[in-house]
């Protein structure tokens, strides 16, 4: 049961254009959702997160969009760099239940960023 | 401030041996949670531990498998009489107060090989 899924395996963009990827939960009790960026070899690295009580957050390049009705949300990267090249991974956790304090990931989507 | 430290960044096992993996979150966190990352796929939750204290184990294999979180020194991932579908990346997040708004931050991971 993927509760976080993340439907684009990768994605191409060029450099200076926009990065859209998304991410859909199916899960009502989460509540606090999470970008992470991965390289190679190397651990997770917090990018931005929103939570639910907000439908947009930025921070730099970064924007992530909620959209609670759609149980939907993106992160937009503006302009994409070559070295925005990684995994990215979307998450999420809730307060109560099940959901409580564990992260919840999807399966990622690989960026590829051309010069 | 030093981030979350895991070692060994790599171990190879033969079939039945154990493996023990460490981690020492970043300095101030009370919470830890370790997570798995079979190949191509995303990151699974295990478990959730506060200092002597096992929060939540339901993503932890019934068999084989113990954490602990002692008041001194780091968390520990025991894995016992290893086998090859054991071999994944195990990575090791870390949290101030375990709030539902609070972001986790990972360390570089273990990358366990068992032969």
């Amino acid at each position: 049961d993927q509760q976080v899924k993340q439907n684009s395996p990768s994605l191409s963009v060029q450099e200076g254009r926009i990065s859209i990827l998304n991410c859909d939960y199916t899960n009502s009790m989460f509540d606090y959702f999470l970008w992470y960026k991965k390289y190679p070899a190397e651990g997770p690295t917090f990018l931005i997160s929103i939570s639910s009580i907000k439908d947009k957050n930025e921070d730099g390049r970064f924007t992530v969009f909620l959209n609670k009705s759609a149980k939907h949300l993106s992160l937009h990267i503006v302009p994409s760099q070559p070295g925005d090249s990684a995994v990215y991974f979307c998450a999420a956790k809730g307060a109560g239940g099940t959901s409580y304090g564990k992260l919840t990931f999807g399966q990622g989507t690989i960026l590829t960023v051309h010069p | 401030n030093a981030g979350v430290m895991q070692n060994p960044r790599h171990l190879v096992r033969r079939r039945g041996q154990e493996a023990r993996l460490r981690c020492s979150p970043m300095k101030g966190h009370s919470h830890v949670y370790w997570y798995r990352q079979l190949p191509e796929e995303g990151l699974k939750f295990m478990v959730y531990l506060q200092k002597e204290n096992i929060i939540d184990e339901s993503g932890m294999p019934k068999e084989r498998f113990s954490a602990e979180f002692p008041k001194e020194g780091p968390s520990i991932l025991r894995i016992q009489q290893v086998v090859r579908g054991d071999s994944a990346a195990y990575f090791c997040a870390s949290s101030p107060r375990g709030a539902n708004e609070e972001t986790q931050y990972f360390g570089p991971g273990t990358r366990l090989l068992v032969l």
